[in-house]
């Protein structure tokens, strides 16, 4: 059974920073691109990164390059998400995602962690 | 960056009803597009891959079709367990973007 389970939310303050982790387990992790989606409270699904497999190439959302940096380490089947210079507009529940390696969609999703800024 | 308009924002409804709902692309996204469905407190699932798709386990009251720059998702006879919120989401490009959501709510 497919299973990702993201961890590291909590309170930071403004230009603070905070790393996620999303645990992936029940598939060859390595094999699949890897997203990071938000959710601002009572808010849409907004876009925020994504990595290759191998790691080699990664993607982000205009409002978030150059602030975050997403990662991944193979061998302990889990993808980060480095997050520096936080403001409050990144506040919100950040899902890990699965990128299905056919049809290049999101078919298996976390259940989020909540990324709260403060001050 | 690709902006995905979805309309309406609330379509109100009730179970036995036909659903429509629309996602407007502000270019050409040709089939690459997507939609999701999210209830309360849990995280999106897929529905409709490549425009018209069904994923695996979606009922076929679930229909997706268009091409380009618009699309319609269509839920042909509402069941309660159907009342969420839905987005449209495109993968031609990066940044990856999501519409802003529609939600069903019971009429």
């Amino acid at each position: 059974e497919v299973q990702l389970v993201e961890s590291g939310g909590g309170l930071v303050q403004p230009g603070g920073s905070l790393r996620l982790s999303c645990a992936a387990s029940g598939f060859t992790f390595s094999n699949y691109a890897m997203y990071w989606v938000r959710q601002a409270p009572g808010k849409g699904l907004q876009y925020v990164s994504d990595i290759s497999g191998n790691g080699h190439s990664t993607f982000y959302a205009n409002s978030v390059k150059g602030r975050f940096i997403v990662s991944r380490d193979n061998s302990k089947n889990t993808l980060y998400l480095q997050m520096g210079s936080l403001r409050p507009e990144d506040m919100a529940v950040y899902y890990c995602a699965r990128e299905d390696g056919y049809n290049y969609y999101l078919d298996y999703w976390g259940q989020g962690t909540l990324v709260s800024v403060s001050s | 960056e690709i902006v995905l308009t979805q309309s309406p924002a609330t379509l109100s409804l009730s179970p036995g009803e036909r659903a429509t709902l629309s996602c407007r692309a502000s270019q050409s996204v040709s089939s690459y597009l997507a939609w999701y469905q999210q209830k309360p407190g849990q995280a999106p699932r897929l529905l409709i891959y490549d425009a018209s798709n069904r994923a695996t386990g979606i009922p076929a009251r679930f229909s997706g079709s268009g091409s380009g720059t618009d699309f319609t998702l269509t839920i042909s006879s509402l069941d309660p367990e159907d009342f969420a919120v839905y987005y449209c989401h495109q993968r031609i490009n990066w940044p990856r973007t999501f519409g802003q959501g529609t939600k069903v709510e019971i009429k």
